[in-house]
């Protein structure tokens, strides 16, 4: 059974940092692409970034191009977003998502974890 | 970017009612669109991908139809489950969703 559980939100203040993490069980985590989505609160759902299987590919919402970093670790199946110089634009509960197809993504989420709320205000 | 624009915003059902919420892409994106549902408090929920792939686990009720700039997600008999808000997401380009249809008690 996929579980996915995301780690690290909470209130920071702007122009900090944050780092987020996902655990992943169930699955083989490593032939699968993941994806970061966000929500702001009352907000539709925000696509924010993938990373492919292997790790070599990245890409970014343009929101958060050049301030957030995705990352992973095959090894822990462990999926990581690093966040810098929040704004509070970015206050919102972020999902780790899991993409619907094997080893190359689809950019479409099949499994979902229940988010971890990050607010950033002074 | 491609823009999605869901309607009606929010939708007052009935159990048993057929109901059908509508996503316009603002470009065309062939069939690449898939539709979640989604609860307060809860993480989305994948219901249909590439526009009519009923995804597992998903009841029959759910259906989804569409090409090119124009979709639908249908409940052919709603369950008192239902209740809930439903999102397209076109992935054609990226990942883009639309702003959300809630379907609420009558």
């Amino acid at each position: 059974q996929v579980h996915l559980e995301e780690s690290g939100g909470g209130v920071v203040q702007p122009g900090t940092s944050l780092r987020l993490s996902c655990a992943a069980s169930g699955f083989a985590f490593s032939n699968y692409a993941m994806h970061w989505v966000r929500q702001a609160p009352g907000k539709r759902l925000e696509w924010v970034s993938i990373i492919f299987s292997d790790g070599t590919d990245k890409y970014y919402a343009d929101s958060v191009t050049g301030r957030f970093t995705i990352s992973r670790d095959n090894s822990r199946n462990r999926l990581f977003l690093q966040m810098n110089s929040l704004r509070a634009e970015d206050t919102a509960v972020y999902y780790c998502a899991r993409d619907r197809v094997i080893i190359n993504p689809g950019y479409y989420f099949d499994d979902w974890g229940l988010g971890t709320l990050v607010t950033v205000s002074s | 970017d491609i823009q999605m624009t869901q309607s009606p915003s929010t939708l007052s059902a009935s159990v048993g009612d057929r109901l059908t919420i509508t996503c316009r892409a603002s470009e065309s994106i062939s069939n690449w669109v898939a539709w979640y549902q989604q609860k307060p408090g809860k993480a989305p929920k994948l219901l249909i991908y590439k526009a009519s792939s009923l995804e597992s686990g998903v009841p029959s009720r759910f259906s989804g139809s569409g090409s090119g700039t124009e979709f639908t997600l249908s409940i052919s008999s709603l369950q008192p489950d239902d209740f809930a808000t439903y999102y397209c997401q076109q992935y054609k380009s990226f990942s883009g969703f639309g702003q959300g249809t809630k379907v609420e008690i009558k």
